[in-house]
């Protein structure tokens, strides 16, 4: 099983771009790297997800390098509602969640 | 219409009892999950169907015994509750992944509260 290592917490301003990195060096060759936001008091929703290179939708970016044994959620412009926990996954079925990464964003 | 429902969303109970936390989900997915988040809030993986067989059974005391009637449905039974079991439970599906994660739909939680 692939293991992912995130910073325990961030904190950030309004209006900045944030980026959060994921460490997973045993990602094996079909393992998709998957970006999930958890607000207090609701269950974890998917942003992003991505195999390889660079993944951007609507609210986020991914950025994988080529080795893919590290990963990048970039968030563009953060606003006080972004304030969550996001976790980062590897892999298939298996749907284990890390202990996520904490951000405050501040006014 | 809700993706993925849990019910109840909150059960406050004694001690000792047995009780049920039921799950639905209406995406036609294959697979489904449960988590239990606790005060510490580490989201821990307990259970995972795909199609009505068990694929995931976590290091999780025998009182909790999944059931799923249909692969829409995977309910939480609970029995002989204690105190430490108080926590947050999360339903969750998505379909099977073929090497990859697939995305996940939530359930909103139920809130276990053991007195």
């Amino acid at each position: 099983l692939a293991k992912t290592t995130q910073p325990i917490s961030m904190d950030s301003y309004e209006g900045q771009e944030v980026n959060i990195t994921c460490s997973h060096n045993n990602i094996a060759t079909n393992d998709y790297i998957t970006w999930y936001q958890q607000f207090p008091s609701q269950g974890p929703r998917f942003i992003i997800q991505g195999y390889k290179t660079k993944v951007t939708n609507e609210v986020a970016s991914l950025f994988i390098p080529a080795d893919r044994k590290s990963s990048t959620l970039s968030l563009p412009r953060v606003s006080l509602s972004d304030t969550a926990v996001y976790y980062c996954l590897v892999g298939g079925r298996d749907m284990r969640f890390g202990a996520g990464t904490r951000l405050t964003v501040k006014p | 219409d809700t993706a993925v429902s849990q019910t109840p969303k909150y059960l406050v109970t004694q001690m000792g009892n047995d009780k049920s936390i039921k799950c639905e989900q209406n995406l036609g997915h294959d697979t489904m999950y449960w988590y239990k988040q606790d005060s510490k809030k580490f989201l821990k993986i307990m259970f995972s169907y795909n199609n009505k067989e068990l694929i995931i059974n976590e290091t999780v005391p025998n009182r909790f015994s999944p059931k799923s009637p249909d692969k829409a449905h995977l309910n939480l039974h609970i029995n002989s509750l204690e105190l430490g079991d108080s926590a947050v439970y999360f339903c969750a599906s998505s379909l099977p992944g073929q090497g990859a994660t697939t995305e996940a739909f939530f359930g909103q939680g139920t809130r276990l509260t053991v007195v």
